[in-house]
C-alpha cells in the first residue's frame, strides 16, 4: 500500500520562485492536512482540508496556498519563497476526526 | 503561544528498563490525544491514542495515562528496546468536531544497550 506520498523529497529554491509541493494519498481519507516541522517546534498545521473543495487555514498559514479538487490529491503552493520557509514539509491524510492521521514522508525545502 | 508542551528535550534509557514521557497542555478543549514517533528522515508514525473518557489506554509495551485535571498525559514503554529510539511527538486535538492537531517540540528517546 503506498499510503501517503509526497514529492519531491528535497528541494532548493531561490528566494522569489514558485513552487508545489505534492501529496497524493490511496486510501480514500476524506480529511488532509500539511504541517512544517522547525527545529525546536514540533510540527505546526498550515492548511488542511475535510473533502473535496473544501479547504481551511491552519496556525500558520501566510506565505502558501492550497486546493483539493480531488479526494486523492492536496498539493501546497508557495507563490513566492521566501527563506523563512525553509522547513520540512509533511502531508497527513486519515478517515475522519478522531482518527489518527498518516504521514507522507516529507519533502525537505530549503530557500536561498 | 504553544498549547501542547513537551519539556524533556531528550531522554536516555538502558534497554529493558521503563521509559516515561511526558506532555503538558494548555487548551482544556482538547479531548483526544495521540502520541507519534518518528525516525530520521521519515514522516511520523501513529503510535497510541487515548480520548478523554479514558485515563488510560494500553497496547503492547505501551501505555498512555491521561490526567485531564492536570492537563497532563505520559506514556509509558515497558521493556524499551533499541528500536525504540526515535523523536517521539505528543499531540491533541479538540476531538470529533475538530481535525487540526496540534504538537509538543518532541521528546527524543535514546535506549542505550
Amino acid at each position: 500500500n503506498a499510503g501517503v506520498t509526497q514529492t519531491p523529497k528535497f528541494q532548493v529554491l531561490k528566494t522569489g520562485q514558485s513552487m508545489t509541493l505534492q501529496c497524493a494519498q490511496d486510501m480514500n481519507h476524506e480529511y488532509m492536512s500539511w504541517y512544517r516541522q522547525d527545529p525546536g517546534m514540533g510540527l505546526r498545521l498550515i492548511h488542511y482540508s475535510v473533502g473535496a473543495g473544501i479547504t481551511d487555514q491552519g496556525e500558520v498559514p501566510n506565505g502558501y496556498n492550497v486546493s483539493r479538487s480531488t479526494t486523492e490529491d492536496f498539493p501546497l503552493r508557495l507563490l513566492s519563497a521566501a527563506p523563512s520557509q525553509t522547513s520540512v514539509y509533511f502531508c497527513a491524510s486519515s478517515y475522519s476526526t478522531n482518527q489518527p492521521q498518516h504521514f507522507g514522508d516529507g519533502t525537505r525545502l530549503s530557500i536561498l | 503561544d504553544q498549547q501542547v508542551k513537551q519539556n524533556s528535550p531528550s531522554l536516555s534509557v538502558q534497554e529493558g528498563r521503563i521509559s516515561i514521557l511526558n506532555c503538558d497542555y494548555t487548551n482544556s478543549m482538547f479531548d483526544y490525544f495521540l502520541w507519534y514517533k518518528k525516525y530520521p528522515a521519515e514522516g511520523p508514525t501513529f503510535l497510541i491514542s487515548i480520548s478523554s473518557i479514558k485515563d488510560k489506554n494500553e497496547d503492547g509495551r505501551f501505555t498512555v495515562f491521561l490526567n485531564k485535571s492536570a492537563k497532563h498525559l505520559s506514556l509509558h514503554i515497558v521493556p524499551s528496546q533499541p528500536g525504540d529510539s526515535a523523536v517521539y511527538f505528543c499531540a491533541a486535538s479538540g476531538g470529533a468536531n475538530d481535525y487540526k492537531l496540534s504538537f509538543g517540540a518532541g521528546t527524543t528517546v535514546t535506549v542505550r544497550a
